[in-house]
């Protein structure tokens, strides 16, 4: 069974401090894709990033940068010296190869960056 | 390219009423998705649809709820005899294929 966990249900930093937000997921499928999403108070999903389970190099993007580890099934989150526009929910979400985009979501973490 | 649209954007209704949601997917976009958020909750799939084809239906599709493209373009999902369990953010998504989703902004339900 297809499963994400996001232990971390609230995070608050203060602003300029990196913060790393946890994704475990659990499936039986050797292909798969991994993401994270991005959800503001206005209920858009803004897409992030995503990784097939092949992949396994972290990327960096700016202030944000994942830590894909297949080893221990995890893909983290880290912002870089964040900002009060990082404040929102963030989704880690994974699907299998053969839909691409049904989506196995995790509950989220809320993150609140104060100034 | 003006993303996915979803109408309306807020909708209270009495229990027991039926209620329609529309999605506006990107122009081009063979796959539409809808999803169910409730208060604190990720997303939960509902159903996806490639083309005009209903391909896949979640368990949580319950028979109150049906989802049609009649065209291959606009999509409604309609919600019979709402509970307040109903209550919840609909969200509709949109993708070429297996790239890139984009989300719209959702419809809020409110069952009082």
């Amino acid at each position: 069974a297809q499963k994400v966990t996001q232990a971390q249900t609230e995070i608050s930093v203060v602003e300029k401090e990196d913060v790393t937000l946890d994704c475990v997921y659990e499936t039986r499928d050797t292909t798969y894709y991994l993401f994270w999403y991005k959800q503001p108070p206005s209920g858009e999903l803004v897409f992030l990033i995503r990784r097939n389970s092949f992949d396994e190099q972290n990327e960096i993007s700016g202030r944000y940068s994942w830590n894909f580890q297949k080893s221990t099934s995890s893909f983290n989150f880290t912002i870089t010296a964040s900002q009060v526009v990082d404040s929102a929910v963030y989704f880690c979400a994974l699907s299998e190869d053969q839909t691409g985009n049904q989506f196995y979501f995790g509950t989220g973490t809320s993150l609140t960056v104060i100034p | 390219d003006t993303g996915v649209s979803q109408n309306p954007r807020h909708k209270i209704t009495k229990r027991g009423q039926n209620v329609t949601f529309r999605c506006d997917p990107i122009s081009e976009h063979n796959r539409l998705y809808w999803y169910r958020q409730t208060l604190g909750q990720g997303p939960e799939f509902l159903t996806y649809f490639q083309n005009e084809a209903q391909l896949e239906k979640s368990r949580l599709l319950s028979d109150r709820f049906s989802a049609e493209r009649p065209k291959g373009s606009f999509s409604t999902l309609e919600i019979q005899r709402t509970e307040q369990g109903d209550s919840a953010m609909y969200l509709c998504a949109s993708s070429y294929y297996r790239d890139r989703a984009f989300f719209g902004q959702g419809t809020r339900l409110t069952v009082v």
